[in-house]
């Protein structure tokens, strides 16, 4: 079974402070690697998808970089508005069965940053 | 570019009674999937429709239905509510075409607020 797990459940940084969230996953044949971004009572914003391992990808404060077994999302310099609950999914090819439209996601990290 | 339209936003029922949730697609897209929100669950795929037909369900039981429509409009159906069904409940679409090549980033809405009293 696909799993996702995500770390920290909680962080707190002051504005300017860069630190990393961590997304590790467990699947049978990786599709797909998303990051979104969800503020409180809205849908999740779309940031990445990372296909491979060895993959970066980047857009403004934000860069996702991709392992075998794991995905970070590098947040540099960050702002408050940058506080929102980060959530991390895969897509994965599912033995016997199919994978449309599925995504498993991890339970987020949520993220607060102090002026 | 519109994206994808949820409605309504809020809900409030009483248990045992039906609810339909609507959803329109980003424009071009006919991949059209629906998960449920919980605080204790997370998000949690419910199930995936193209042109008109299921191509995937999660592990929900039958009282959650959907169809779409000829135009990619889906709409998601809860019979019976119970007071665990209180959840935001969120529409995709994506542009997927078939499950064996890269996946494909899927475009969220605000999603439907549905409460069960």
């Amino acid at each position: 079974e696909d799993q996702v797990t995500q770390s920290p459940e909680a962080l707190r940084l002051q504005e300017g402070e860069s630190s990393s969230l961590n997304c590790s996953y467990t699947v049978s044949g990786l599709r797909g690697l998303f990051w979104y971004r969800q503020d409180p009572g809205k849908g999740p914003e779309f940031l990445f998808t990372l296909y491979s391992a060895g993959e970066e990808k980047e857009k403004e404060r934000l860069k996702a970089t991709l392992t075998k077994k794991e995905s970070f999302l590098h947040i540099t310099a960050p702002k408050p508005e940058d506080s929102a609950t980060y959530l991390c999914a895969v897509q994965a090819m599912e033995a016997g069965g199919t994978s449309y439209g599925k995504l498993t996601f991890g339970q987020g990290t949520i993220l607060t940053v102090h002026p | 570019k519109a994206g994808v339209t949820q409605t309504p936003r809020y809900l409030i029922k009483t248990r045992g009674q039906q609810v339909t949730l609507s959803c329109s697609p980003i424009s071009g897209h006919r991949s059209v999937s629906w998960y449920q929100q919980t605080p204790g669950q997370g998000l949690q795929f419910l199930f995936e429709y193209f042109s008109e037909t299921q191509r995937n369900k999660g592990n929900f039981p039958g009282r959650f239905s959907g169809r779409q429509f000829s135009n990619s409009r889906s709409e998601m159906n809860v019979s019976t509510l119970e007071l665990g069904d209180s959840a935001l409940y969120l529409c995709a679409s994506s542009l997927e075409l078939w499950d064996r090549g890269p996946g494909t980033e899927a475009f969220f809405g605000q999603g439907t607020r549905l409460t069960v009293v």
